[in-house]
């Protein structure tokens, strides 16, 4: 079975700098998917970015990027510029895109992460 | 689209009630996912449905735990009866399909069993 292991549970970042947020895996598969997602205090969940594993570029969506090392079973959230509305529950979570897993999130155990203004 | 819709959003309910909390996926998803979040074990995945059949329900605690599809457009989470550690918050997800990457999320049901 797939694990997904966070291994901060807080972090804290000043507002405008960068943080990084950690994420191991362990699959025996070599196609999957992995995401970010935020969760903030209203408790919507909501997809940050998504990375392919087949895809070695890192994704990008704005101030969010992923450094994304397969051979590690590495998948880290770098937030640049933090912003006070980045002030959430960050969860890790993969999916397998084989057989009838192939449907579910598995998630890790989330970060929160505060911003000081 | 109005996304994915759960209520109540909040339940409040004593020991040995039954409760039941609703979903209705968003239009044209195939798939829906019943998830539960609690500080302990984190967001795990309870069953899923994929064209209203029940895939996998390996992640259903216990008997007193049952989910229904009865359409495309609706579902159903069940616990009869409820115990003071079946409190957490439920989401709802849905998926258009499997070749599709995001799962949406509903805003989740809190539910607190005194």
């Amino acid at each position: 079975a797939q694990t997904v292991t966070q291994s901060q549970p807080e972090m804290s970042v000043q507002e405008a700098e960068t943080v990084t947020l950690s994420c191991t895996y362990d699959t025996s598969e070599s196609d999957y998917y992995l995401f970010w997602y935020k969760q903030p205090p209203s408790r919507q969940m909501i997809l940050v970015i998504r990375q392919e594993a087949y895809k070695q570029q890192n994704a990008t969506e704005n101030r969010f990027s992923v450094n994304f090392q397969k051979a590690a079973k590495s998948f880290s959230l770098k937030i640049s510029d933090s912003q006070l509305g980045d002030a959430a529950m960050y969860f890790c979570a993969y999916r397998t895109l084989t057989g009838a897993g192939s449907y579910q999130l598995t998630f890790g155990k989330g970060t929160k992460l505060s911003v000081i203004p | 689209d109005a996304g994915v819709i759960q209520s109540p959003r909040h339940e409040v309910t004593e020991m040995g009630q039954e409760v039941t909390l609703r979903c209705k996926p968003i239009s044209g998803h195939n798939s829906l996912f019943w998830y539960r979040q609690t500080m302990m074990r984190g967001l795990e995945l309870l069953i899923y449905f994929n064209n209203n059949v029940p895939i996998d329900d390996s992640g259903m605690p216990e008997d007193r735990f049952s989910a229904k599809m009865p359409n495309a457009s609706f579902s159903t989470l069940k616990i009869q009866p409820s115990e003071p550690r079946d409190s957490a918050v439920y989401f709802c997800a849905s998926l258009r399909d499997r070749h599709d990457y995001e799962q949406y999320f509903g805003p989740g049901t809190r539910l607190t069993v005194t």
